[in-house]
């Protein structure tokens, strides 16, 4: 595809849900990024993926939180027993070759999840 | 770790007016540093960056110029336009991997 495109782009789950966000890359993009943004803040990093290896999950706010990229294009993000401060903007971005602190990260247009 | 601390908002200007959004940052290493734009109801997409010190970054009439000595990257443009409304946000890139730390952005609304 032209960009970078994330499903759905609204969810909204009652408390104790379990929810699964998707992204799909710009085709051939070797590393892959998920942030979250919470309302008025910026993005905060959550965990990176070069192909299908997560080389850093270290943003991870805790262990509900799972993100995967089994063919090292799509990844999905998947949250357990969803709680209110959950609810945030989860942004995916790619990244043509390993990374590198110069490359453009391509983003796309987020996931607005609210918990009930 | 690292940090960046950007100018707070919201910043409302008349067009063509002149905008200056304050940006520093912390970091260990040589980071690269953006801005990014989002435009009302549209995704993050990048401004301009610059990758090493001295470097000045352009596009579309901002400028912005990398800073070790005072650790900054100010976003400027002489003559705002309407359509420059939107959140800016400054962010570093990790020297490694590449992940970003993003300010909280600054809201900039021009009226005509």
């Amino acid at each position: 595809g032209a960009g970078v495109s994330q499903s759905p782009r609204y969810k909204v789950a009652k408390r104790g849900q379990d929810v699964a966000l998707r992204c799909d890359p710009i085709s051939g993009h070797v590393s892959l990024f998920w942030y979250q943004q919470a309302l008025g803040q910026g993005p905060e990093f959550l965990t990176y993926f070069q192909n299908e290896a997560q080389l850093d999950k270290s943003g991870l706010p805790s262990d509900r939180f799972f993100a995967e990229r089994p063919e090292g294009s799509v990844s999905t993000l998947k949250i357990q027993r969803t709680q209110q401060e959950d609810s945030a903007v989860y942004l995916c971005a790619s990244i043509k070759g390993r990374g590198g602190s110069y490359n453009e990260q391509f983003f796309g247009p987020g996931t607005r999840l609210t918990v009930l | 770790g690292n940090s960046v601390t950007q100018m707070e908002g919201p910043v409302t200007l008349s067009e063509e007016a002149f905008l200056t959004i304050n940006c520093t940052y912390t970091a260990t290493g040589y980071p690269s540093l953006f801005w990014y734009v989002q435009y009302p109801g549209e995704g993050l997409q990048l401004l301009l960056k610059a990758t090493k010190a001295d470097d000045k970054g352009s596009n579309k009439g901002f400028e912005a110029t990398y800073r070790k000595e005072t650790t900054s990257f100010h976003l400027e443009k002489g003559s705002v336009q309407v359509s420059d409304s939107a959140v800016y946000f400054c962010a570093l890139s990790d020297t490694n991997a590449g992940k970003s730390t993003f300010g909280d952005g600054t809201t900039l609304t021009v009226k005509p």
